[in-house]
């Protein structure tokens, strides 16, 4: 079965330093997304992107946040300048048609600012 | 805005059905999705309603619709070891946007 595929599974930074968060969606699938998690909490939205532009960003993607489809397969999130409350698990999501089934979720990067 | 509430945590034993409830508040939600995470894993998708539905059910899951009190439960008949993990009930009003996720409800399976 396809697999939204992340790396790095773990990835330890320091405050201040920038960080690149991958995911490989499902080659057949158009949009993507970006969720992450803070122990202990909600599941967050953070973006979604089609068609080579962001579709829509909470509150939370400020201007410290990127994404970007550098190729015809990878999706990355960027973090500029990591802060300690960075520290959550990201998730990269995709789907075929814009999520109204569901998305395929990747295993998640777990980003521990220190 | 949109929010989705669950209690945090049921425990049930090997053998019983589990009932997970689910309320949110977004009355455009057009889709609602119930999902799993087991410990260390992604989220996965184990079923979904459409608003204009009052019930699905998919094997050992069903999944009940009230919209005029805007709750959701997913009965697991049966309930395994194995479906110890964490589910998450979540909506969308459709489209490419956003899904809103509840805060999880752990459930414990006792053999």
């Amino acid at each position: 079965e396809p697999e939204v595929t992340q790396t790095p599974s773990h990835q330890v930074t320091q405050m201040g330093q920038e960080v690149i968060l991958r995911c490989v969606p499902i080659s057949n699938h158009l949009y993507f997304y970006w969720y992450r998690q803070i122990l202990g909490q909600k599941v967050e939205f953070l973006v979604s992107f089609y068609n080579n532009e962001i579709s829509e960003k909470s509150e939370i993607f400020d201007d410290q946040f990127s994404v970007e489809r550098p190729d015809g397969s990878n999706f990355t999130l960027k973090i500029r300048s990591t802060k300690l409350e960075d520290s959550a698990m990201y998730f990269c999501a995709s789907s075929p048609t814009g999520g109204e089934v569901g998305y395929t979720f990747g295993s998640g990067t777990r980003l521990t600012v220190v | 805005g949109e929010d989705v509430e669950q209690s945090l945590f049921l425990s049930v034993r090997e053998g019983d059905s589990s009932v997970i409830n689910c309320t949110y508040t977004d009355s455009s939600s057009t889709y609602l999705y119930w999902y799993k995470q087991e410990p260390g894993a992604g989220l996965q998708l184990l079923t979904y309603i459409f608003s204009n539905m009052d019930m699905k059910q998919d094997q050992r899951l069903t999944v009940l619709l009230n919209k005029k009190d805007k709750h959701l439960s997913l009965r697991i008949a049966d309930t395994q070891t194995g479906d110890s993990a964490i589910y998450f009930c979540a909506e969308s009003p459709g489209g490419y946007q956003k899904v809103t996720f509840g805060t999880g409800t752990k459930l414990q399976v006792i053999p």
